[in-house]
């Protein structure tokens, strides 16, 4: 099935440090969103980028995507400890329709240490 | 403003007794319902996604089955579990397509 691959699948950097994850998939889109998860937690909406979109920010999170070459990165500036979760992308695909739930990628495990 | 409750929260379950994990909505009317499964360490599984009330589409065949019996309501069900059956269950929401899915909290399944 359609699906958003992400990578790295894990990524540990020290707190301060910058942190990008990408985002690939195979079909179009019609908007791609992001989201994190803390160990044994529900996942929490981030950003949502829509195909005609490019960027997108919130806080220190930066979301860019590249509909020509199917892929997404998420940036958090100046980690923290806190940012320590699981980060998913997920995609809407056309065609549009209720029967088009999202597509979610395994995954980038992201530890910040301190 | 809508929530989502889900529960129960933890369980464990001797093999081949049932499952009923429950779902609520609550704020929204005719939300798109969702149940992702995700077993340790992996991405999300779709497993059952609903547009209406007794409209329910499976992705994955398996032991398991999804009902809707009122508008925001929404149940994952199954007969006899498999040992196979443990993992992350969690309910999702969203109002239509192309808006942001909302998740529950998430219940965790063990089976014994």
């Amino acid at each position: 099935s359609q699906q958003g691959e992400e990578d790295p699948q894990a990524l540990s950097i020290q707190e301060g440090e910058n942190a990008t994850m990408n985002c690939s998939y195979k079909t179009s889109i019609n908007n791609l969103q992001w989201y994190r998860q803390n160990s044994g937690r529900g996942l929490v909406h981030l950003i949502l980028i829509r195909s005609n979109e490019r960027e997108k920010h919130s806080g220190r999170l930066r979301v860019t995507l590249d509909t020509s070459k199917k892929s997404s990165s998420l940036l958090i500036t100046a980690s923290r400890a806190a940012d320590t979760a699981s980060y998913f992308c997920a995609t809407d695909h056309v065609p549009y329709s209720g029967n088009t739930p999202l597509v979610f990628g395994k995954g980038t495990r992201l530890s910040v240490i301190a | 403003s809508q929530t989502i409750h889900q529960w129960p929260a933890t369980l464990v379950q001797p093999v081949g007794s049932p499952l009923s994990l429950e779902c609520t909505v609550e704020g929204t009317s005719n939300p798109n319902l969702y149940w992702y499964r995700q077993a340790a360490g992996r991405g999300l599984q779709l497993l059952f996604y609903s547009v209406g009330i007794g409209q329910i589409s499976s992705e994955v065949p398996q032991n398991l089955s999804a009902s809707r019996p009122q508008d925001r309501q929404f149940i994952l069900s199954s007969k006899k579990l498999l040992l196979s059956d443990s993992g992350f269950y969690l309910c999702a929401w969203r109002e239509r397509p192309g808006n942001t899915i909302y998740f529950g909290e998430g219940s965790w399944l063990t089976v014994v």
